[in-house]
């Protein structure tokens, strides 16, 4: 069935550095592909998302990039500050299926 | 405009008793979600509504169970009877349709925990 696979499951960095999560799909059907946010008590949060028609989709300090042939797809945060800390999912939507499988999440603590 | 609407936020119960969670979804959403987090996972479907039809209900247990859409609007997904296994955070999300893949916006969830 589908799978997406995602590292690393914590990351910790410091303020001002980057943060850089990256994801593994299966379902060669999949061609959207969300990243969200999901901070304590709260929902996730859609924050980037990358079709599969785009290889690198960038707003402000986040950036997503997709190698279709690897299945791969990857989200990059620059200049991390604490606010960023939080739970981050990527996902990937088969249009075969109509389904959104997540990944299994990174735990980023960003240290002032 | 007001997100996705859950309720209760947190539920409490003993195993073997019934529990229900509501969902209101933004305003003109036709596509409604269910799912289902366990602690330190992400997000896993258990049912897909397109309006009041439920067109993917493949990961729902359905011997305990149940989900309803009736006017295609708010939701009611309901457990009966809960077992320990079940205390998880039930996710409500929406979009606009889920023909071609768009966003689909969250709820804050329901925390349930089954003693």
């Amino acid at each position: 069935g589908e799978n997406v696979e995602q590292h690393p499951s914590t990351l910790s960095v410091q303020e001002g550095d980057s943060a850089v999560i990256k994801c593994t799909y299966s379902d060669s059907a999949s061609n959207y592909f969300p990243w969200y946010k999901q901070e304590l008590g709260k929902g996730p949060q859609l924050i980037i998302d990358i079709r599969s028609n785009v290889g690198e989709k960038k707003d402000q300090r986040i950036a997503v990039t997709l190698n279709k042939t690897a299945k791969h797809f990857s989200l990059h945060i620059t200049e991390t500050q604490p606010e960023d800390s939080a739970v981050y999912f990527c996902a990937a939507f088969s249009s075969n299926t109509g389904k959104l499988i997540f990944g299994q999440g990174t735990t980023l603590q960003v240290k002032p | 405009e007001a997100g996705v609407v859950q309720s209760p936020r947190y539920k409490i119960i003993e195993k073997k008793q019934p529990v229900a969670f509501w969902c209101n979804p933004i305003s003109g959403h036709n596509t409604l979600y269910w799912y289902l987090q366990n602690l330190g996972q992400g997000p896993e479907l258990l049912i897909r509504y397109e309006n009041e039809e439920a067109v993917d209900d493949s990961q729902l247990p359905k011997d305990r169970f149940s989900a309803e859409r009736l006017k295609g609007v708010d939701s009611t997904l309901k457990i009966q009877p809960a077992e320990l296994g079940d205390s998880a955070v039930y996710l409500c999300a929406s979009s606009w349709t889920s023909g071609t893949p768009n966003e689909q916006f969250f709820g804050p969830g329901t925390r349930l925990t089954v003693l």
